[in-house]
């Protein structure tokens, strides 16, 4: 069974800080990492991707993938109490799968 | 643009009974899944097609059904309901096998 480890949380952090959220997958042959947000009782909605080993930017996101350690990180700065929510990673399935596995999420709560 | 649409939001079935929940996309995505979402236990799949006429199994199948017959159209079927079904469930489709999922809004499953 393919698994995918994140943080058990909850993470705490004040407004203003970095938040570090971390995943780790068992599955040497993966090939796409995902990190999507979910608010309460919404559903997940996509924040960022990444394919290649390395760092990848958008606005205030940072996603860093590192496939030699099967680990993958999502750097959130200057948080703010909107990305107050829970943080799901997911990992394709090696081979070419059509499927992805997800982490059991992590729950981050900026603090004003 | 619509995405992804699920109906109903919420359903109270009691225990024996059936029911279809409905998922469309007007994305023209060849992949659609659905996952189930448990308190604190991540989004676990339950089955998912590649495209229409053909469906498979994911990690919970067990007590579900899915027909796909057109590429718009994935619905889920559950046969005499169980408390174990109790959930919320996404649906969702993707562009490209293994690629980012677009999720509908949910759908809240109470069986009594």
């Amino acid at each position: 069974q393919k698994e995918v480890e994140q943080n058990s949380g909850p993470l705490s952090v004040p407004e203003g800080a970095i938040a570090s959220l971390n995943c780790t997958y068992s599955d040497r042959g993966s090939q796409s990492f995902f990190w999507y947000r979910q608010y309460s009782g919404k559903s997940p909605e996509l924040i960022m991707f990444i394919y290649s080993n390395g760092d990848k930017e958008d606005g205030r996101f940072t996603a860093q993938l590192n496939k030699a350690s099967q680990y993958v990180s999502l750097l959130i700065r200057d948080s703010q109490p909107s990305d107050s929510a829970t943080y799901l990673c997911a990992v394709n399935e090696g081979g070419g799968s059509e499927k992805l596995v997800f982490g059991k999420g992590t729950k981050l709560t900026v603090n004003p | 643009n619509a995405g992804v649409t699920q109906t109903p939001k919420f359903r109270i079935l009691k225990i024996g009974q059936s029911m279809t929940l409905q998922c469309t996309q007007d994305m023209n995505h060849n992949y659609m899944y659905w996952y189930r979402q448990d308190p604190g236990m991540g989004l676990k799949l339950i089955y998912y097609s590649v495209g229409a006429g053909i469906t498979d199994k994911g990690e919970v199948p067990n007590g579900y059904n899915v027909s796909r017959s057109t590429t718009e159209d994935f619905p889920l079927r559950l046969e005499l309901a169980a408390p174990s079904q109790t959930s919320v469930y996404f649906c969702a489709s993707s562009p490209r096998a293994g690629g980012e999922l677009f999720f509908g809004e949910g759908s809240r499953l109470t069986v009594l």
